[in-house]
């Protein structure tokens, strides 16, 4: 069981590049999120899907789009790169159980630079 | 506004140094309460979860309390493993099953 993982590890745009970020969980899962982590803040949701089929906005969407392409793939696309996405993006999966909050389980990061 | 605050930023204690630290939320009603330990370039890893007032968790050194505005993180004799950055999440009754609150953390630093 590899859990969350997440593809790459590091990367170094220009502004106004284009990447996709990729997210895989092999729980079975029905929910995953995804979140940017800056120094001295909390985590912040930018989408999260909580089923295969359904994609939601969070608390910081703009600038971002998501796909969920079958129940274990979730990936995070950067249009048009600002510096101000300079951040570590982290990826998340939580549980099935009804009527109940599941806690999420976090992949180990991507550290994005835009210059 | 709902809210999550950590105190304090940062901590060094000794190795055997017991501890707390907190974690205040101000929010319209709690449907849960989650400590994360995360270790520097790694990913957040779920501790506890915590529903009611008065209810407590424990896991090894680690005890996790909740009252009806704060909980808290007890640290019992704490070694250099224990060694982290600890965050507070909150969900609340208003907000969907999906979203948590979360505070910026407190880094623990145990010296040997």
């Amino acid at each position: 069981n590899a859990g969350v993982t997440q593809t790459p590890k590091f990367q170094v745009l220009k502004t106004g590049q284009s990447m996709t970020l990729q997210c895989a969980q092999d729980m079975n899962h029905n929910s995953m999120y995804w979140y940017r982590q800056d120094p001295g803040m909390g985590l912040r949701l930018i989408y999260y899907s909580a089923s295969e089929g359904t994609t939601d906005k969070g608390e910081v969407p703009n600038g971002y789009n998501v796909s969920r392409l079958n129940k274990r793939e979730f990936s995070l696309r950067l249009e048009s790169a600002a510096p101000s996405q300079t951040s570590v993006y982290f990826c998340a999966s939580s549980g099935n159980r009804r009527g109940s909050y599941n806690e999420q389980f976090f992949g180990p990061g991507t550290r994005l630079t835009v210059l | 506004e709902d809210q999550v605050t950590q105190s304090p930023e940062a901590l060094r204690l000794q190795e055997g140094e017991s501890s707390s630290l907190n974690c205040s939320y101000t929010v319209s009603g709690l449907r849960g309460l989650f400590w994360y330990r995360q270790d520097p370039g790694k990913g957040p890893e779920f501790l506890f979860t915590l529903y009611s007032a008065g209810e407590e968790k424990e896991k090894e050194r680690l005890k996790a309390t909740l009252t009806k505005k704060e909980s808290f993180l007890h640290i019992t004799a704490p070694k250099p493993e224990d060694s982290a950055t600890y965050l507070c999440a909150v969900q609340a009754v208003v907000v969907s099953n999906y979203q948590l609150i979360w505070g910026a953390g407190t880094k623990l630093i145990i010296k040997p």
